[in-house]
């Protein structure tokens, strides 16, 4: 079955470091998003990909950055945690326009 | 920009109870809405979408919801709640300002099923 995975499941980092979250569907979708979810915040979008070579940002950006070599990936990299990034990362996927969207089980991040 | 509220942060009922979760939107053109169910620990699961036709939607896990134009709302609703339905509710809607395939996301709302 076609399915989306997001690695690590959970990852510490210090302060400073940078740090890549994967993300890999086998759905064959040309868009893909990065999220982050926070208390009292729900779902804040921070960078997607409508196909190979195109990235975008999304309301909360700084400090992120994406880039899409493939359809299968879109690996989020924060250039230089910070306390602030701690949170909980959810990958998704969709094929189109009006389709719902697939996510994966999430990244716990904590920057210490 | 297109956006959806939910006005609650948590909603409790009792088990065997009718369910509902309110989300209302703001959009320019026609509302492409998506309601979305998160059990601990794990990532969001669709549970069903309005994008035209009847106003009633069903979907998965014995849910609908009501898409009602005039009050800007999609409310979902579960006839009777049981305590496995206890979980993070999102609504969400198409977000045209950042292309067609953008979903804008509400906060959420935690139903809390009391046996």
């Amino acid at each position: 079955d076609a399915e989306i995975t997001q690695s690590p499941r959970h990852k510490i980092t210090e302060t400073g470091r940078q740090v890549t979250l994967a993300c890999h569907q086998t759905w064959n979708h040309n868009n893909m998003f990065w999220y982050r979810q926070d208390l009292g915040h729900g779902l804040r979008l921070i960078h997607y990909s409508y196909g190979v070579q195109d990235t975008n940002k999304g309301e909360v950006s700084d400090g992120y950055s994406v880039s899409r070599s493939n359809t299968e990936d879109l690996p989020l990299t924060l250039e230089s945690a910070a306390s602030s990034q701690t949170s909980v990362y959810f990958c998704a996927s969709r094929s189109g326009f009006g389709t719902e969207a697939f996510f994966g089980q999430g990244t716990r991040l904590t920057v210490v | 920009a297109q956006s959806v509220a939910q006005p609650e942060d948590q909603v409790n009922v009792a088990e065997g109870n009718p369910l509902t979760v309110k989300c209302t939107y703001s959009v320019s053109g026609n509302p492409y809405l998506f309601w979305y169910v998160q059990y601990p620990n794990r990532g969001l699961q669709f549970l069903l979408k309005y994008i035209t036709g009847d106003n009633l939607v069903k979907g998965s896990y014995g849910f609908e919801a009501e898409f009602n134009k005039s009050q800007t709302s999609f409310h979902l609703k579960k006839p009777s709640a049981l305590v496995s339905d206890s979980a993070l509710y999102f609504c969400a809607v198409r977000d045209i300002d950042g292309g067609n395939n953008r979903l804008a996301f509400g906060k959420g709302n935690q139903v809390v099923v009391i046996p």
